[in-house]
């Protein structure tokens, strides 16, 4: 199956930073999206975004699909954009894999 | 229109019992997925349903089964309890066409966390 590899692990920053998050993933995909797990364990959707680029207030995103990459922009960070990051991506007829996430810890 | 809901949100039960988890989609949503997430493995997928039927399996043992009604509602169920089935399990509904092709956003859950002792 594919195979999603995402980085930093962990990143720390300070309010108001702006942070670039990324995502690769092993084959072509029909599904590529972005969650926010808050501490309560809710995945929020951020994007679905199996290419192009999207954006939504302070977050944007970046999928260039023939290089198999895609990026999550955070710009003007807030104590409220704390939590980890996925993100997911699905080929034709295959299963949802996750990465192992990004964690992010904003301070004030 | 409401999210999708999971019940019950927690649970403790012991080794060798067995649990029934439970999930209402998004209204006319008809695929459903469950994944199990732990520290150590992260976000597992464990099984898919469309329209009543198992569509993709994870590689999970046996132990673990699932169904869906005819009303796109899901369980899953977990016999014979191990220490590491506790975990956190999620539940996504998407409007999953029949050919599996078009738009396919998972929008999860809150989640039922299982402690097994």
């Amino acid at each position: 199956g594919i195979q999603v590899e995402q980085s930093p692990p962990d990143l720390i920053l300070q309010e108001g930073a702006n942070s670039t998050l990324r995502c690769n993933f092993s084959d072509s995909v029909n599904n590529l999206q972005w969650f926010h797990q808050n501490p309560w364990g809710q995945l929020i959707n951020l994007f679905y975004i199996p290419s192009g680029t999207k954006q939504n207030g302070r977050l944007s995103a970046t999928t260039v699909a023939t290089e198999r990459y895609s990026l999550l922009y955070i710009s003007s960070s807030q104590t409220t954009d704390s939590g980890v990051y996925f993100c997911a991506c699905r080929s034709s007829g295959d299963k949802l894999t996750f990465g192992t996430g990004t964690r992010l810890a904003v301070r004030p | 229109k409401a999210g999708v809901t999971q019940t019950p949100r927690y649970l403790i039960k012991t080794r060798g019992q067995q649990v029934t988890l439970s999930c209402s989609p998004i209204s006319g949503h008809r695929s459903v997925s469950w994944y199990q997430q732990t520290p150590g493995q992260g976000l597992q997928f464990l099984f898919e349903y469309f329209s009543e039927t198992q569509r993709n399996k994870g590689n999970f043992p046996g132990r673990f089964s699932g169904r869906q009604f005819s009303n796109s509602r899901s369980e899953m169920n977990v016999s014979t309890l191990e220490l590491g089935d506790s975990a956190l399990y999620l539940c996504a509904s998407s409007l999953a066409s029949v050919s599996g092709r078009g738009e396919d956003t998972q929008y999860f859950g809150p989640g039922t966390r299982l402690t097994v002792l």
